[in-house]
């Protein structure tokens, strides 16, 4: 089955800063990526997703890169704020059976 | 995007009864929901799929017996723990699969066992 893996696990960076989370996937197979954003005891929030007929995708400051030959995928969170700091989780999903594989999660805080 | 409710938001059980987890999708019809457990600190991991009208699909280690997973309607799934343990405490959430893939999450239930 599909193996995410996420670095790094804790993110501190100062506000205004970038900050870049990254994650790899197994299955080749896999074709949709998303990213969520996780506040305490709140469900994940969908903040950017990415499918692998694009290699690159942009939000006001969130960007999602996509590297299909490496298997590999980033976050990119430009002008970081207070109130970007959360858990953030990576996933990926292929195949026929549309389910998510979550990677362990970054905890992003942004000191003021 | 797609609305999806659970009810409870937090149940306190003792240990040994059963518990009954509703999702439901109010403005979409739901064909295919997935069910995933968080543990305090940790990630997300699938417990089962849900499809509407036949058996669900369980993620090896989960126990189908334990964990039961009614989806009989296309705006309802359940999940019901029975003989609920301490260690079955946890955030429950569910979601719906969308027309392009993406999934719509449920607010999620808190459970805890004592």
């Amino acid at each position: 089955g599909e193996n995410v893996e996420q670095h790094p696990s804790t993110l501190s960076v100062q506000e205004g800063d970038s900050a870049v989370i990254k994650c790899t996937y197994s299955d080749s197979a896999s074709n949709y990526f998303p990213w969520y954003k996780q506040e305490l005891g709140k469900r994940p929030q969908l903040i950017i997703d990415i499918r692998s007929n694009v290699g690159e995708k942009k939000d006001q400051r969130i960007a999602v890169t996509l590297n299909k030959t490496a298997k590999h995928f980033s976050l990119h969170i430009t002008e970081t704020q207070p109130e970007d700091s959360a858990v953030y989780f990576c996933a990926a999903s292929g195949g026929s059976n549309y389910k998510l594989t979550f990677g362990k999660g970054t905890l992003l805080t942004v000191n003021p | 995007g797609a609305v999806v409710s659970q009810h409870p938001s937090w149940v306190i059980c003792k240990s040994g009864t059963s518990v009954k987890i509703e999702c439901r999708s109010l403005d979409f019809q739901a064909t295919t929901m997935f069910w995933y457990r968080q543990f305090p600190k940790q990630s997300l991991m699938l417990m089962a799929t849900s499809n509407e009208g036949s058996k669900a699909t369980y993620e090896q280690g989960v126990e189908k017996d334990k964990f039961l997973i009614n989806h009989a309607s296309l705006t309802l799934s359940t999940l019901t723990v029975t003989s609920a343990h301490p260690e079955d405490s946890s955030f429950y959430i569910c979601t719906l699969l969308g027309g392009a893939r993406e999934q719509y999450f449920g607010p999620g239930t808190r459970l805890t066992v004592t």
